[in-house]
């Protein structure tokens, strides 16, 4: 079936840094992408949706400036956390949706903790 | 706005009893439904998902549920419960735009 892989699992970093997730559809091409946000014991919230080549879409509240996603391929979009702050500390999940098919898949998730 | 509502936040089972996770959504069209599960510390896996035809949908692990249109519900159900069924469930919605609107997932103990 379907696998995405997300990278890294887990990644601490110092405040004012800069951090970058990645999310690769391993055999399949996801035209587009899903970033979500998963605080502790709550739903998942979108961040952005992106399709591959073109402007990420931003939901409403998040900063577009702060986290940057990048979709420049069928199988890879990159959530960059810039100047990151304690605050930014969340659970980060990518999805990609399967072209061919009304599906979702998702990867493992991105625990990031920044101290 | 599409909307999902999973009405327990936390539910406990015994080990071999039945179990049914409720979900009611909201949404003006025809919905494509999923149902996700989540360990902790893990991304979702998809248990089963719902787009047309017989309302009755079988996923993985045993799982099952029923579309209801007249009661805008997607409830989940499982014959037998497992301990190894303790985790987060998500109802999901697609919505417009294609972005899934998730509930705000039911937190399901398997006791011995």
């Amino acid at each position: 079936g379907a696998v995405v892989s997300q990278h890294p699992s887990r990644v601490i970093c110092k405040s004012g840094t800069s951090v970058k997730i990645e999310c690769r559809s391993l055999d399949f091409q996801a035209t587009t992408m899903f970033w979500y946000r998963q605080f502790p014991k709550q739903s998942l919230m979108l961040m952005a949706t992106s399709n591959e080549g073109s402007k990420a879409t931003y939901e409403q509240g998040v900063e577009k400036d702060k986290f940057l996603i990048n979709h420049a391929s069928l199988t890879l979009s990159t959530l960059t956390v810039t100047s990151a702050h304690p605050e930014d500390s969340s659970f980060y999940i990518c999805s990609a949706r399967d072209r061919t098919a009304f599906g979702y898949t998702f990867g493992s998730g991105t625990r990031l903790t920044v101290v | 706005a599409q909307s999902v509502t999973q009405p327990d936040i936390h539910i406990t089972v015994s080990e071999g009893a039945s179990l049914e996770l409720r979900c009611n959504y909201s949404y003006g069209a025809t919905p494509y439904l999923f149902w996700y599960v989540q360990s902790p510390g893990q991304g979702l896996q998809l248990l089963l998902k719902y787009f047309s035809g017989d309302t009755l949908v079988q996923g993985i692990k045993g799982f099952e549920a029923e579309f209801k249109r007249s009661q805008s519900s997607f409830n989940l159900r499982k014959p037998s419960v497992h301990w190894s069924d303790a985790a987060e469930y998500f109802c999901a919605v697609g919505a417009q735009g294609n972005k899934l609107v998730f509930g705000a997932g039911t937190i399901l103990r398997v006791k011995s």
